[in-house]
């Protein structure tokens, strides 16, 4: 059964710093990752997804990879800002379904 | 504007009482899914839809029933709620095409309350 897990699932960072977000998955036979900001009491925003067959993608200041063999995903985040305060989520689609699996997430606070 | 749009987004209710979430997608999107949230679990699936009168279980189906018999559409039915459906709940909506580019919509969230 497919599993999925963020650490950490909190951080602090400086505004400015460069940071990196993890998520490790247990079953490479997978079809896409996405990964999603949620904001308090809001719903979630698509960020970036990689097909299976992909490596990374871009947007913006934002960049994730995705290592199928070793079953993981990072989305870096350059030049960080008090804005991209949030919860970050990644969700696995197992190859073959519509079945998504979800981590638990990474809470990101970045400090003025 | 494209999206997915949830009602309510608050209820309360109490045990035993049939409720309806609705759910609706602008997008022409097939594929359509509900989610419950809770603390430490994360997102959990539980029905989602190929398409018009296409439904499957999720991880977590126990409780709920769904129908899809129009394509913008997908309620999520508690026939009889208990107090363990507490929960906040999304609903989703993406493409079904095979291009693995199929990005999921999220609505606002129903934020749901059985006493």
């Amino acid at each position: 059964k497919q599993e999925v897990t963020q650490i950490p699932a909190a951080l602090s960072v400086p505004e400015g710093e460069n940071l990196v977000l993890n998520c490790s998955f247990t079953d490479s036979a997978i079809y896409n990752l996405q990964w999603f900001r949620q904001d308090p009491g809001k719903g979630l925003t698509s960020l970036l997804l990689i097909q299976s067959s992909q490596r990374e993608q871009t947007s913006g200041r934002l960049n994730a990879s995705l290592d199928k063999s070793s079953g993981r995903s990072t989305l870096y985040i350059a030049a960080s800002q008090p804005g991209d305060s949030a919860t970050y989520l990644c969700a696995v689609r197992g190859s073959g379904t519509y079945k998504y699996i979800f981590g638990t997430g990474t809470r990101l606070k970045v400090l003025a | 504007e494209a999206q997915v749009t949830q009602n309510p987004r608050y209820l309360i209710t109490v045990t035993g009482k049939k409720l309806t979430v609705t759910c609706s997608q602008n997008m022409n999107h097939e594929y359509m899914s509900w989610y419950r949230q809770d603390p430490g679990l994360g997102l959990r699936q539980i029905y989602y839809s190929m398409n018009v009168e296409v439904t499957d279980k999720g991880d977590v189906p126990e409780g709920y029933k769904v129908s899809r018999k129009e394509k913008r559409n997908f309620p999520l039915i508690l026939e009889s709620p208990s107090p363990n459906q507490t929960s906040l709940y999304f609903c989703a909506s993406s493409l079904a095409g095979a291009s693995g580019a199929n990005v999921l919509t999220f609505g606002a969230g129903s934020r749901l309350t059985v006493l």
